[in-house]
């Protein structure tokens, strides 16, 4: 079945630095990624929304500065949290939609990012 | 705007005995409902989702969910829960209108005693 890949599975970083989340589609052409935000035992809010070679759309009240986004081929797409601080601390998932769609969306297995 | 509910935060069973979780939707048009599971630290698996077709669906793991258009519900259930189906259990519908977004319920959580 589809696979997406998701690395780091956790990452510590200080204050002030950038932390750069990779999501891949092993085995089928991700169109269309989606990301996530976790905070413990809540549900998952959508941040952004991007398609391969163009430009993500952010959800209200998301910085677009901060949480860039891009999705630069069909099977790799990638979150950078910039200037991180603390309340930045959270699961972070992907999620990815295929070519066909077929109402299938296959999620990576999460960053856990600490801010220190 | 499309939108999912699951009243219950968490919900309590013994080994063996059915377990339901709610759900209810808001949709306009036809819905695409999901059910997806998610264990500690790990992203969601899919267990299964109701397009179009027989109300009764049937996913993985044992589960099943049952699609009721009057009343609005996509309960998940299984006839006799396991030990190992503890976990947060999130409904979600698509959103048909904004890029084909998954719209989630707050999940709940399903604690399944011996």
């Amino acid at each position: 079945g589809a696979v997406v890949s998701q690395h780091p599975s956790w990452v510590i970083c200080k204050s002030g630095t950038s932390v750069k989340i990779e999501c891949r589609s092993l085995d089928f052409q991700a169109t269309t990624m989606f990301w996530y935000r976790q905070f413990p035992k809540q549900s998952l809010m959508l941040m952004a929304t991007s398609n391969e070679g163009s430009k993500a759309t952010y959800e209200q009240g998301v910085e677009k500065d901060k949480f860039l986004i891009n999705h630069a081929s069909l099977t790799l797409s990638t979150l950078t949290v910039t200037s991180a601080h603390p309340e930045d601390s959270s699961f972070y998932i992907c999620s990815a939609r295929s070519l066909t769609g077929a109402d299938g969306y296959t999620f990576g297995s999460g960053t856990r990012l600490t801010v220190v | 705007a499309q939108s999912v509910a699951q009243p219950e935060d968490q919900v309590n069973v013994a080994e063996g005995n059915p377990l339901t979780v709610k759900c209810t939707y808001s949709v306009s048009g036809n819905p695409y409902l999901f059910w997806y599971v998610q264990y500690p630290n790990r992203g969601l698996q899919f267990l299964l989702k109701y397009i179009t077709g027989d109300n009764l669906v049937k996913g993985s793991y044992g589960f099943e969910a049952e699609f009721n258009k009057s009343q609005t519900s996509f309960h998940l259930k299984k006839p006799s829960a396991l030990v190992s189906d503890s976990a947060l259990y999130f409904c979600a519908v698509r959103d048909g209108n904004q890029g084909g977004k998954l719209i989630f319920g707050q999940g709940t959580e399903l604690s399944v005693k011996p």
